[in-house]
């Protein structure tokens, strides 16, 4: 079974701190995807990559950055934490035909 | 642009009677469908998914969804819940490209004794 590991199940972190989550995939997956997580909203996609070194941004990727330098692991960074980026980011990886993707079991991160 | 709407955000139930979540979407191009489940502390796994062929889809656990065309809905439906299908359940649309996969904003399903 594909298996995607996100480093920290709960991070709390102060207002300004840069902040780094990380997701590794085991399944040579070409895509991988970061998400958030918020109650009414649902999954809002905050950047998206399709190979090393390559990303796009998703929807809402105004205060994060990401960085992919291995094809197994994709890094979402909070450049400045604001007390709004409280939230469940998710990490999921798939092939390119997006039929099926596999999440992580998501962070839970509070900036206070 | 894809968009899906589920109406519902929470949907209380008693073990053993029968559920139905409702999945809307809205597409100028064709799609593919599915639904992914949440439980509680947990990432979202796909349950089933509709590509093509027959429109009726079932999972391993006794849920099915119906891609409907004509009324651009994707529900879905178990005749009988267990405690253990509480959990919140995406419905999600991808155009047949590729390229882009939208989420909906989840629906809670609680399944009491």
């Amino acid at each position: 079974d594909v298996k995607v590991t996100q480093s920290s199940r709960y991070l709390v972190k102060r207002t300004g701190e840069k902040v780094f989550l990380e997701c590794v995939q085991d399944m040579d997956h070409e895509n991988m995807f970061w998400y958030r997580q918020d109650p009414g909203l649902g999954l809002r996609l905050i950047y998206f990559s399709y190979d090393v070194k390559m990303k796009e941004k998703g929807d809402i990727p105004e205060g994060y950055s990401v960085s992919r330098e291995k094809k197994e692991r994709f890094s979402l960074i909070l450049e400045s934490a604001s007390t709004n980026q409280t939230s469940m980011y998710l990490c999921a990886s798939s092939e390119p035909n997006r039929e099926k993707l596999f999440f992580g079991s998501g962070t839970q991160l509070s900036v206070l | 642009a894809q968009s899906v709407t589920q109406l519902d955000s929470q949907v209380p139930v008693f073990e053993e009677a029968p559920v139905e979540l409702r999945c809307n979407y809205s597409s100028s191009v064709s799609v593919y469908l599915f639904w992914y489940v949440q439980y509680p502390n947990q990432g979202l796994q796909l349950l089933l998914k509709y590509l093509s062929g027959s429109t009726l889809v079932e999972s391993i656990n006794g849920f099915e969804a119906e891609f409907n065309k004509s009324q651009t809905s994707f529900h879905l439906r178990k005749p009988s819940v267990h405690i253990s299908d509480t959990a919140e359940y995406f419905c999600a649309v991808i155009n047949t490209g590729f390229q882009k996969l939208v989420f909906g904003t989840g629906t809670r399903l609680l399944v009491s004794p």
